[in-house]
């Protein structure tokens, strides 16, 4: 099973100054990792997949960067409406599909 | 618009089982695959399995292997995943999501609290 391994664990951030979060595979997943936002009490949003491509209706300040083993969700300037859990999620060996531990986005 | 509605909380004793529905519409039930997801309070997200809404072929997660099944009723546009034997670390919200092997749609979730 391929480990996902997420850091910061929480990232507090500014409004308006970028947050650089991370994702770690256990073993290289070429380019099939996916990036997620979830509020409190909602479903995850898929925001990245591909490693790098935005998915429909996706703010251009979210971009995802990375291949193999090492990824980055990279926010330009965060808004309000940004702050939450990020998770990661690979693709490329499964079962059994994983996810990471999460990067909780808070306000500074 | 694609949606997937969920059923509703459970609450559940241990040893018992539930059965989570997933209804999707706004697009060909049959296209896409569906997958299984759960979240237990403060814990990352965590992959059940995946059922080819076509053909009802079915993957589980090694960990829910034997305690767990997903069917499909392509007539009504439904999937079902059905949990048995439970215990409290089941406790979790479960979640139906499609359409590829990363997630575009979700449904709202269904709590399904196991308790004594």
């Amino acid at each position: 099973e391929i480990v996902m391994t997420q850091s910061p664990a929480t990232l507090s951030v500014s409004p308006g100054e970028r947050a650089t979060l991370s994702c770690r595979a256990s073993q290289s997943v070429g380019s099939d990792l996916a990036w997620y936002q979830q509020k409190p009490g909602q479903a995850p949003r898929l925001l990245i997949y591909s490693a790098s491509s935005r998915a429909t209706g996706v703010p251009a300040r979210f971009s995802g960067s990375g291949s193999g083993t090492e990824f980055t969700l990279t926010i330009s300037s965060l808004q309000s409406e940004d702050f939450a859990v990020y998770y990661c999620q690979q693709y490329n060996n499964w079962p059994p599909l994983t996810f990471g531990g999460g990067t909780k986005v808070e306000i500074k | 618009q694609v949606q997937l509605v969920q059923s509703g909380a459970e609450v559940k004793k241990p040893g018992a089982s539930v059965k989570v529905s997933c209804k999707a519409s706004g697009y060909t039930f049959t296209s896409y695959t569906l997958h299984w997801v759960r979240q237990a309070p403060g814990q990352r997200l965590e992959w059940m399995g995946w059922i080819n809404s076509a053909d009802g072929n079915t993957k589980y997660s090694q960990k829910f292997q034997g305690r767990v099944a997903f069917t499909r009723d392509t007539s009504a546009s439904t999937a079902y995943m059905e949990l048995s034997s439970l215990r409290s670390e089941d406790t979790a919200v479960y979640y139906c999501a499609s359409r590829a092997f990363y997630f575009d749609y979700w449904g709202q979730g269904t709590l399904v609290t196991v308790s004594s």
